[in-house]
């Protein structure tokens, strides 16, 4: 059971550049979302989702995309980079009441 | 949400009893409160949550007062693993958005 995975661990990208930043979950939680903490900052939420075929935005949503096609499966896309996305991304599942259960993070620099 | 006030630190000895307050004085009667840690880098690890009862588990207990304005997280026997980012939040159950504010750092000392 590897619980929340997500892919790559580290990015560089340059200003425009576009790229996916994957997650994925084992566990058949229904409720999965992704969120941003800058250095020395609590975590920010981007866009979320309770179940496939549905998301939402958070409090962060500009200059990201995602989409849910299945249960397991929960990518965000960066539409073109910019140095205010450097941060380190994380990816959380959830179900029902339980607590999320969050992904290692992928740490992204924009150039 | 509900909005929480936390320490923004403290410290707790090796081996001592470490005792998280937070107040949440505006919860809603269908509000749980959860906790959350962050060790340096990592991801946000669930601790503990509840609604009105004391609640226990292999990490922490959690105490939440009669009238539910406030908790305290016990961690009983804390290490220098136990060296984190603490964050107190209410939500209900069924909304998924859970909102962070600065949490408490906790620096437990040899």
């Amino acid at each position: 059971n590897a619980g929340v995975t997500q892919t790559p661990k580290f990015q560089v990208l340059k200003t425009g550049q576009s790229m996916t930043l994957q997650c994925a979950q084992d566990m058949n939680h229904e409720y999965m979302s992704w969120y941003r903490q800058d250095p020395g900052m609590g975590l920010r939420l981007i866009h979320y989702s309770v179940g496939a075929g549905i998301t939402d935005q958070g409090e962060v949503p500009n200059g990201y995309n995602v989409s849910r096609s299945t249960t397991e499966d929960f990518p965000l896309r960066l539409l073109s980079a910019a140095p205010s996305q450097t941060s380190v991304y994380f990816c959380a599942s959830s179900s029902g009441s339980r607590g999320y259960t969050f992904g290692s993070g992928t740490r992204l620099t924009v150039v | 949400d509900a909005k929480t006030t936390q320490p923004p630190s403290m410290d707790c000895a090796e081996g001592r009893a470490a005792n998280l307050p937070c107040n949440h004085s505006t919860i809603s009667g269908n509000e749980y409160v959860y906790w959350y840690r962050q060790i340096h880098s990592q991801g946000p690890q669930y601790i503990i949550h509840g609604l009105k009862n004391n609640e226990t588990n292999e990490m922490a207990s959690l105490i939440i007062t009669e009238d539910r304005k406030s908790s305290t997280l016990i961690l009983p026997h804390a290490t220098l693993r136990d060296t984190a980012v603490y964050y107190c939040i209410v939500r209900v159950p069924f909304d998924y958005k859970l909102s962070f504010g600065a949490g408490t750092t906790v620096t437990v000392r040899a």
